[in-house]
């Protein structure tokens, strides 16, 4: 059971274009979703937690504008990153809890690797 | 600030044991999580602590204290697949996960 998908798992897009990634909870309702990037070598850094129906909270230094999340359903949430630049390659993944708040364990989906050419 | 700090990286032998230590400093405490992530694949839980002690789970344990900030993941009977990032998160008062740097563990034969 918590299983979390990412799609899709990598993609490649020109500069200037926005790519949109969906993070699905596929046997649980997911109160509250997250998005994380990781460049290479580096630690996980949290850009935003998600509650389904209300607006994403941003962390520090993560534009809004650019980085649109939308948790729309209780199993579906997505990440477009608007006007890709190549700063913006990384690995994005997402991860999912059953509650809100809580001492819950985060289900990560598998990431998705953007490379921005 | 909030602050989690592990090691970068640790070399051992298939079949010894490896200790993996994480200190941290956070605003409020609500539990502390390891997680296992191969190379260019997302992170798996391994284990969840919130009170002081040590929790096994098979060939993984994890200890925490809370009077000293500090947990540790040990590893027996190492196998090449454990080679990985282990990486340390605390849940702080606002149940936000704080995520040390991870440390890359590498096995030798």
């Amino acid at each position: 059971g918590a299983v979390v998908s990412q799609h899709p798992s990598w993609v490649i897009c020109k500069s200037g274009t926005s790519v949109k990634i969906e993070c699905r909870s596929l046997d649980f309702q997911a109160t509250t979703m997250f998005w994380y990037r990781q460049f290479p070598k580096q630690s996980l850094m949290l850009m935003a937690t998600s509650n389904e129906g209300s607006k994403a909270t941003y962390e520090q230094g993560v534009e809004k504008d650019k980085f649109l999340i939308n948790h729309a359903s209780l199993t579906l949430s997505t990440l477009t990153v608007t006007s890709a630049h190549p700063e913006d390659s990384s690995f994005y993944i997402c991860s999912a809890t059953e509650d809100a708040g809580g001492p819950h364990e985060q289900y990560f989906g598998p990431g998705t690797r953007l490379t921005v050419t | 600030g909030q602050n989690i700090d592990q090691p970068t990286e640790m070399t051992a032998t298939e079949g010894a044991i490896v200790q993996i230590n994480c200190t941290y400093q956070t605003s409020g405490f609500n539990g502390l999580f390891w997680y296992q992530q191969h190379a260019g694949e997302a992170p798996t839980f391994l284990s969840y602590n919130v009170l002081d002690g040590l929790e096994e789970k098979g060939r993984f344990s994890s200890f925490l204290s809370r009077s000293k900030g500090y947990s540790y993941l040990l590893l027996k009977e190492l196998q090449m697949k454990d080679s990985a990032s282990y990486l340390c998160a605390v849940l702080d008062s606002n149940y936000q996960l704080i995520w040390g740097a991870g440390t890359k563990l590498i096995i030798k034969p």
